[in-house]
């Protein structure tokens, strides 16, 4: 079973700043199949990135992704309010073939 | 724009079984070369995968779930549907569906849906 851990749990940060979030997977992983999410409260996840490092459609350029093998980044170059939420990455491939991370909380300092 | 929409009740006894169903609009499921899939939240935690479906019918499952969930699809109303039996307190959450993008990635949620399982 692949596991992804995230760290930090939370981070506390203000608007301007830079967040940097991790995740390691528990054996090295295709980077084509690691993907980040953001989850504000009330709401459905939101794909940021697929393949590690490619931005979805309309996610914009302070956000990026990288990183191979078992570490993962997820980096908000400047966070803006809309920014402050949860954040999950997921992995496909092994068993069960799906999983996600335990989420990493960007809150405002 | 492709929307889902979860409908199903939000409460179950306890014992009983979990049926969900999705309604994909703007777009069809018989034509999208993606699986679509289910996914839970419980309260306050993080995200479980449950399973997926491509529109042929083929099928993948969570194997700590897999016992009790059957996901299906019925191309002539674009909907696919969750069941689950023999449920707990411990399947209470907020269940998603959603369609896998590239890398499996998950491009469209539904707004999610929130099953409590008590008497």
């Amino acid at each position: 079973e692949i596991v992804l851990t995230q760290s930090p749990g939370t981070l506390s940060l203000s608007p301007g700043e830079r967040a940097t979030l991790f995740c390691r997977a528990s054996q090295s992983v295709s980077s084509s199949y690691l993907a980040w999410y953001q989850q504000k409260p009330g709401q459905a996840p939101r794909l940021l990135i697929y393949g590690a490092s490619s931005r979805a459609t309309g996610i914009p350029d302070r956000f990026s992704g990288s990183g191979s093998g078992t570490d993962f980044t997820l980096t908000i170059s400047r966070l803006e309010p809309e920014d402050f939420a949860v954040y999950y990455c997921q992995h496909y491939g092994g068993s069960p073939p799906l999983t996600f991370g335990g989420g990493s909380k960007v809150e405002i300092k | 724009q492709l929307q889902l929409q979860e409908s199903g009740p939000g409460l179950v006894k306890p014992s009983e079984t979990l049926s969900l169903a999705c309604t994909v609009s703007g777009g069809s499921i018989s034509s999208s070369p993606y699986y679509w899939g289910w996914i839970r939240q419980p309260p306050g935690t993080g995200l479980e995968w449950i399973g997926h479906i491509y529109f042929t019918g083929t099928t993948h499952y969570n194997p700590s779930l897999e016992s009790r969930v059957t996901i299906s699809v019925d191309t002539s109303k674009n909907q696919f549907s969750l069941k689950l039996t023999s449920v707990t307190a411990a399947d209470t959450a907020v269940y998603y569906c959603a369609r896998h993008y590239s890398g499996w990635s998950l491009l469209y949620w539904g707004q999610g849906t929130l099953v409590t399982v008590s008497s």
